[in-house]
């Protein structure tokens, strides 16, 4: 099984401010990788897939990068709504496994 | 529009078993993978299952191997999530997501379910 480590736990910042969140994977999955935000109560919402690709309506302040075992979700500045849980989730074989979360606080 | 919605879900002994329901309407049901995800409470994400379009590939995370079965009735446009030997752990939200595939690019899980809630306990 592939794993997923997610860095840091916490984020503390400003609204404003540059997030920059890390997901690390056990073994490369090329650019199989995908961010979530979840916020309390609420339903995951996919914001990157195929590791760099904004979905359709997701705001030009997120983005991601990366490839192999390294990949970034970036905010570029942070807007209220923003502060949230972030999760990775990969495809390597058909198998999926999530990260273990980001979460963003205000700080 | 586009929608998920699970159902099953409830209070079930250890021991027990559950099965699962998601609806899926507003999109072509068969052209899609479809996943389980699950949330413990005030934990992260944990994907579960996923079944390929015809139900000839499935596969399963180590932890519910041999205990859940993931299934799809195309004609019904419902994916299923038999649980047996349920155990404490087992508790969580159970959502239900879809996957456009291709080998090339992984699209994510872009619909999810509002999820349905397992609590097992005696």
């Amino acid at each position: 099984e592939i794993v997923l480590t997610q860095s840091p736990a916490t984020l503390s910042l400003s609204p404003g401010e540059r997030a920059t969140l890390s997901c690390r994977t056990s073994q490369s999955v090329s650019s199989f990788l995908g961010w979530y935000q979840q916020k309390p109560g609420q339903v995951p919402r996919l914001l990157i897939f195929d590791a760099s690709t904004r979905v359709t309506g997701i705001p030009a302040r997120f983005s991601g990068s990366g490839s192999g075992t390294d990949f970034t979700l970036t905010i570029s500045s942070l807007e209220p709504e923003d502060f949230a849980v972030y999760y990775c989730q990969q495809r390597s074989n058909w198998q999926y496994t999530f990260g273990q979360g980001t979460k963003l606080e205000i700080k | 529009q586009v929608q998920l919605v699970e159902s099953g879900g409830g209070v079930v002994q250890p021991g027990r078993s559950l099965r699962l329901s998601c609806a899926a309407s507003g999109f072509t049901f068969s052209n899609y993978v479809m996943h389980w995800v699950r949330q413990a409470p005030g934990k992260g994400l944990e994907w579960v299952a996923v079944m390929w379009f015809e139900g000839t590939n499935k596969d399963y995370a180590d932890s519910v191997k041999g205990r859940f079965t993931i299934s799809r009735d195309n004609s019904e446009n419902t994916v299923f999530l038999q649980m047996n030997s349920l155990r404490a752990e087992d508790t969580a939200v159970y959502y239900c997501a879809r996957e456009s595939v291709s080998r090339a690019y992984f699209y994510g899980l872009d619909v999810w379910g509002q999820g349905t809630t397992v609590t097992v306990s005696s």
